[in-house]
């Protein structure tokens, strides 16, 4: 049974334009969201997270968004830029002195058009 | 201030062999995970490391892998008699001790295993 769910494999972008990225989840144990970007052959970097006594935490060109009652949060970034395209994994934990093991969705792949 | 490492990069056995993979954690970080993942798949977890404990392996199959991290030296994870549903990417995360309320997780580069 798949906890962290991303809807769509794939999304295109005009550069300049905003990309909006979804993932929901069914645990309501979850208490804390993160989101990796993923180039071919390199391990996951981390991009920006939120803990679920906020609905927004922004950095930079990211923002990520948090529904708890829909159970559901989304990455914008704004602008895009071509760098962006990778694959972006939302990821979720269980609050347990913090250092718990994450649930990954299974990505979706972002192409940022020029 | 070296990322996490790992290695082999690329590491290819053939079905029966022992397959060793090694991970050595950011500085001062004391806890590591192992993730697998599959073609087209998200990353899953497979065990939770501290310095000579495990904590947490439930995403271990439970015949032929093994998991430790001890006191000196990098966390290995070791197969033994890989078969080719074994081959993946495996990687290795880090995190600092004693953080509340959630913690980033920094992922190695991975080591792709191809079982022939």
């Amino acid at each position: 049974d798949q906890q962290v769910k991303q809807n769509s494999p794939s999304l295109s972008v005009q550069e300049g334009r905003i990309s909006i990225l979804n993932c929901d989840y069914t645990n309501s144990m979850f208490d804390y969201f993160l989101w990796y970007k993923k180039y071919p052959a390199e391990g996951p970097t981390f991009l920006i997270s939120i803990s679920s006594i906020k609905d927004k935490n922004e950095d930079g060109r990211f923002t990520v968004f948090l529904n708890k009652s829909a159970k559901h949060l989304s990455l914008h970034i704004v602008p895009s830029q071509p760098g962006d395209s990778a694959v972006y994994f939302c990821a979720a934990s269980t609050p347990n002195s913090g250092n718990t093991p994450l649930v990954f969705g299974k990505g979706t792949r972002l192409s940022v058009i020029a | 201030n070296a990322g996490v490492m790992q290695n082999p990069r690329h590491l290819v056995r053939r079905r029966g062999q022992e397959a060793r993979l090694r991970c050595s954690p950011m500085k001062g970080h004391s806890h590591v995970y192992w993730y697998r993942q599959l073609p087209e798949e998200g990353l899953k977890f497979m065990v939770y490391l501290q310095k000579e404990n495990i904590i947490d392996e439930s995403g271990m199959p439970k015949e032929r892998f093994s998991a430790e991290f001890p006191k000196e030296g990098p966390s290995i994870l070791r197969i033994q008699q890989v078969v080719r549903g074994d081959s993946a990417a495996y990687f290795c995360a880090s995190s600092p001790p004693g953080v509340t309320g959630g913690s980033e997780q920094y992922f190695g580069p991975g080591t792709r295993l191809t079982v022939t």
